[in-house]
């Protein structure tokens, strides 16, 4: 089965810094690689999304890049502010026949220092 | 991005009594819904597949006595805890599939058995 390692666990970045978050993937037929933000006490919010097909997406001062050569994919999120504060998890799903499970990553601890 | 509404947000029950959690996607309809498991700044540890009109299909290790899932209609799953024990204790998230990839979480469910 897939299996994805996420790096690092903790980030702490002064605010207007940027802050990047890396993922890998075992498995080669996975072909969507969604980045979910979790604030404490909620459900994981889809915050971007990238298909196998692309190599980077942006999307105001988030940008997902894609290397599928190396199968692994970042997170990077350009001038922070304080409620960009949260649990951060990366997630891969393989190409399947109907909607399967996502695999995730053990998450990142985001925090922003003021 | 697509609703889904998870109730309840938070609950707590006695032990050897049964929960039931209702996951609905208030604005498409979703013929797959996913259940995931998060013990405390752990990830996603997904349970069970829900199929709407057939059998929930269990992960490996996930009693599918103790776990019921039901996925009578387009708009909703329930899970169902029965017989709870303090080591259920833990935070429910129901996903639902708006297409073959795009995946919407509910807000989570604080279940807490004394």
């Amino acid at each position: 089965g897939e299996n994805v390692e996420q790096h690092p666990s903790t980030l702490s970045v002064q605010e207007g810094d940027s802050a990047v978050i890396k993922c890998t993937y075992s498995d080669s037929a996975s072909n969507y690689f969604p980045w979910y933000k979790q604030e404490l006490g909620k459900g994981p919010q889809l915050i971007i999304d990238i298909r196998s097909n692309v190599g980077e997406k942006k999307d105001q001062r988030i940008a997902v890049t894609l290397n599928k050569t190396a199968k692994h994919f970042s997170l990077h999120i350009t001038e922070t502010q304080p409620e960009d504060s949260a649990v951060y998890f990366c997630a891969a799903r393989r190409r399947g026949g109907g909607a399967d499970g996502l695999t995730f990553g053990k998450g990142t601890h985001l925090i922003i220092q003021p | 991005g697509a609703v889904v509404s998870q109730h309840p947000s938070r609950v707590i029950c006695k032990s050897g009594t049964s929960v039931k959690i209702e996951c609905r996607s208030l604005d498409f309809q979703a013929t797959t819904m996913f259940w995931y498991r998060q013990f405390p700044k752990k990830s996603l540890m997904l349970m069970a597949t829900s199929n709407e009109g057939s059998k929930a299909t269990y992960e490996q290790g996930v009693e599918k006595d103790k776990f019921l899932i039901n996925h009578a209609s387009l708009t909703l799953s329930t899970l169902t805890v029965t017989s709870a024990h303090p080591e259920d204790s833990s935070f429910y998230i129901c996903s639902a599939h708006r297409d073959i990839t795009e995946a919407f979480f509910g807000q989570g469910t604080r279940l807490t058995v004394v």
